[in-house]
């Protein structure tokens, strides 16, 4: 059973870059897209990006100045850097998998979630 | 940042029937229909539907979902206290060229 876990700096300051890292085990990342998503406290999911095992990468339009997405697949590992933080970007962050290619496609699998704050 | 439209939230009692909606346009929902997710205070969501609305194994069969032109509804019978959570609805828009989600349902049960 495939199973994700991620880590990363939880507390940030201003204008800092937040590094996340996601690990892929039980499985490998053909046929899928790889996703990072993030939920402010007490607030709904908001979509950031993905990337596939080709490293063909999609971003939300809203956020895709300030984020990269890559994949280490030797490590089993992608990850998430989003610049110029702020306050804003407070919240829960969460790895997550859908299908590649497929029209039914949906987020199945989930990282435990990252608390990043943001604060001077 | 919410794209597709839910009720903030939702009252049953025990054993009763809930029905969920959310609610798009042709370039989300209305296209390729929208998959649902459960979240408990404190975790990850879980997928409940696809969106072709197959159920993953492991999900009770009490949860069904469907659609009709823009708007999906999630139903839920016999309700129990551990389906007291927050219901998520996801598609991906054409048009914006990003995945949506709705701002969530919080479903309480009496």
């Amino acid at each position: 059973q495939v199973q994700l876990q991620q880590w990363g700096a939880g507390l940030l300051k201003p204008s800092e870059t937040l590094s996340l890292t996601c690990a892929v085990y039980g499985g490998s990342f053909s046929g899928y897209f790889w996703n990072w998503i993030r939920q402010p406290p007490g607030q709904g999911l908001e979509w950031i990006g993905e990337i596939s095992h080709s490293e063909t990468t999609d971003y939300n339009p809203s956020l895709k100045s300030r984020v990269t997405i890559s994949l280490d697949t030797p490590k089993n590992q992608f990850s998430l850097k989003l610049t110029s933080l702020t306050a804003a970007d407070t919240g829960v962050y969460y790895c997550a998998r859908h299908e590649l290619g497929s029209d039914s496609a949906a987020f199945d699998i989930w990282g435990q979630g990252t608390m990043v704050t943001v604060s001077s | 940042q919410a794209g597709l439209t839910q009720p903030p939230s939702v009252s049953k009692g025990l054993r009763q029937t809930a029905t969920l909606t959310c609610t798009g346009n042709s370039n989300n929902v209305g296209n390729l229909g929208a998959a649902w997710l459960q979240q408990h205070q404190g975790h990850p969501p879980k997928l409940l539907f696809y969106r072709n609305n197959d159920r993953p194994s492991g999900i009770s069969e009490r949860f069904s979902a469907s659609r009709s032109g823009n708007t999906a509804s999630l139903t839920i019978t016999g309700l129990q206290p551990e389906d007291e959570a927050d219901y998520y609805c996801s598609s991906w828009d054409s048009s914006l060229i990003t995945w949506v989600f709705g701002g969530g349902t919080k479903l309480t049960v009496l």
